[in-house]
């Protein structure tokens, strides 16, 4: 049963407008949230994080929000460019272990 | 910068076969990860070792053997290659766990 979900796999957009992609996880003890991005034959690079302490973290033009009541949190891009035509992970671990659980991902398509 | 470099970047197996994949990172992190990725399933912890000196397994270690060789390189060793193992293999590394983890640009694997 996974632990982190993405339930689209993919996601279009037209250049400009806002890029809202969404994550649930079913586990309580989560702690810590991250997002990654992945371009084609290369590895995920860290996007950016949240802390569940916070509802809100924001860096430039992406900003993450965090749901703890409804195990949600979703990742915000404003204004969205073909460049962050991706595959977005988001990711989820328990700040005293030492794992972290990746989603399936989620394919961004940035039309412009 | 190199960051984390995995070599080989392709290989094919026949089944049955052993290999080693390597993994060196040059951040002077802790922490050391291998993952595999497969289509809709995200990544999965294969083995970790949050530190020089200790491994533990993650979600799918069967059929994989690490071994921390220093505090820079930590390598990934199918012992008995099977048709199931084909997938595409990242390591990573963090300053310590359950920070933000870099990537390497993976291995591709194929078990024939």
């Amino acid at each position: 049963d996974q632990q982190v979900k993405q339930n689209s796999p993919s996601l279009s957009v037209q250049e400009g407008r806002i890029s809202i992609l969404n994550c649930d996880y079913t586990n309580s003890m989560f702690d810590y949230f991250l997002w990654y991005k992945k371009y084609p034959a290369e590895g995920p690079t860290f996007l950016i994080s949240i802390s569940s302490i916070k509802d809100k973290n924001e860096d430039g033009r992406f900003t993450v929000f965090l749901n703890k009541s409804a195990k949600h949190l979703s990742l915000h891009i404003v204004p969205s460019q073909p460049g962050d035509s991706a595959v977005y992970f988001c990711a989820a671990s328990v700040t005293s272990y030492d794992k972290v659980i990746f989603g399936p991902g989620t394919s961004l398509s940035v039309i412009p | 910068n190199a960051g984390v470099t995995q070599t080989p970047k392709f290989q094919v197996l026949k089944t049955g076969q052993s290999m080693t994949l390597q993994c060196a990172q040059d951040m002077n992190h802790n922490s050391m990860y291998w993952y595999r990725q497969d289509p809709g399933m995200g990544l999965r912890l294969i083995y970790y070792s949050a530190s020089e000196g200790t491994t533990d397994k993650g979600e799918v270690p069967n059929g994989y053997n690490v071994s921390r060789l220093n505090k820079r390189e930590f390598s990934l060793r199918l012992e008995s290659a099977a048709p199931s193992q084909t997938s595409v293999y990242f390591c990573a590394s963090s300053e310590v766990a359950n920070q933000p983890q870099h990537f390497g640009d993976g291995t591709r694997l194929s078990i024939l």
